[in-house]
């Protein structure tokens, strides 16, 4: 299995500003993606986040507001970019290998004021 | 394109009895099907998966999950319910044809009520 340290867990900001949240695994994982979740609902795939190339979105998600990079094999960055109220949710990283489960991080928690 | 329904919003037990929760799923090929439970405030814990071999598939904290081909069903089962076990629970499909995504379901709230 791999343990997967998300941060920060979570944060408030203003609107009008850009957040970074960092996903780091303990070991070489294939896949690597971008969830959000309200709270007490199910998760919404923002994206897949590829090594050494451009993430690949999910309909209704954009590079320009939720930029990602993932320079290695165990680390990957969301940001979400220009906040305004509708992008408070939970943002969860997710990453497997091959084709075992996934595993998650322990989100983080976003309010915008 | 693969998905997983949840027909149950809520499922309350009383401790002690054995405890259900539903997901069917549609998928093209050989599915790929988990279970994962949400406690509040915290990220998704996988519990069990199916890929292939017997139908029955044990899991951790007690649980299992039955596969069932010709009703598209993978519910998710425990013979006797703990209050510990109210949470959150999501099936899941792996669709390896597009990208190994996994999608998850609308989840299934469950009150075990002492």
């Amino acid at each position: 299995s791999a343990v997967i340290s998300q941060k920060p867990s979570r944060d408030i900001c203003q609107r009008g500003t850009s957040l970074t949240i960092q996903c780091q695994v303990d070991s070489q994982v294939t896949m690597m993606f971008w969830y959000r979740q309200q709270p007490g609902q199910s998760l919404t795939l923002i994206a897949t986040a590829n090594q050494g190339s451009e993430a690949t979105y999910e309909s209704g998600f954009v590079i320009d507001k939720f930029p990602i990079s993932r320079p290695n094999l165990t680390f990957s960055t969301l940001t979400v970019s220009n906040m305004s109220p509708e992008d408070s949710s939970i943002y969860l990283c997710s990453a497997t290998t091959g084709n075992t489960e996934a595993f998650f991080g322990q989100g983080t928690r976003l309010t915008v004021v | 394109a693969q998905s997983v329904a949840q027909p149950e919003d809520q499922v309350n037990v009383a401790e002690g009895n054995p405890l259900t929760v539903k997901c069917t799923y549609s998928v093209s090929g050989n599915p790929y099907l988990f279970w994962y439970v949400q406690y509040p405030n915290r990220g998704l814990q996988f519990l069990l998966k199916y890929i292939t071999g017997d139908n029955l598939v044990k899991g951790s904290y007690g649980f299992e999950a039955e596969f069932n081909k010709s009703q598209t069903s993978f519910h998710l089962k425990k013979p006797t319910a703990l209050v510990s076990d109210s949470a959150l629970y999501f099936c899941a499909v792996r669709d390896l044809g597009n990208f190994n995504k996994f999608y998850f379901g609308s989840g299934t709230k469950l009150n075990v009520k002492p």
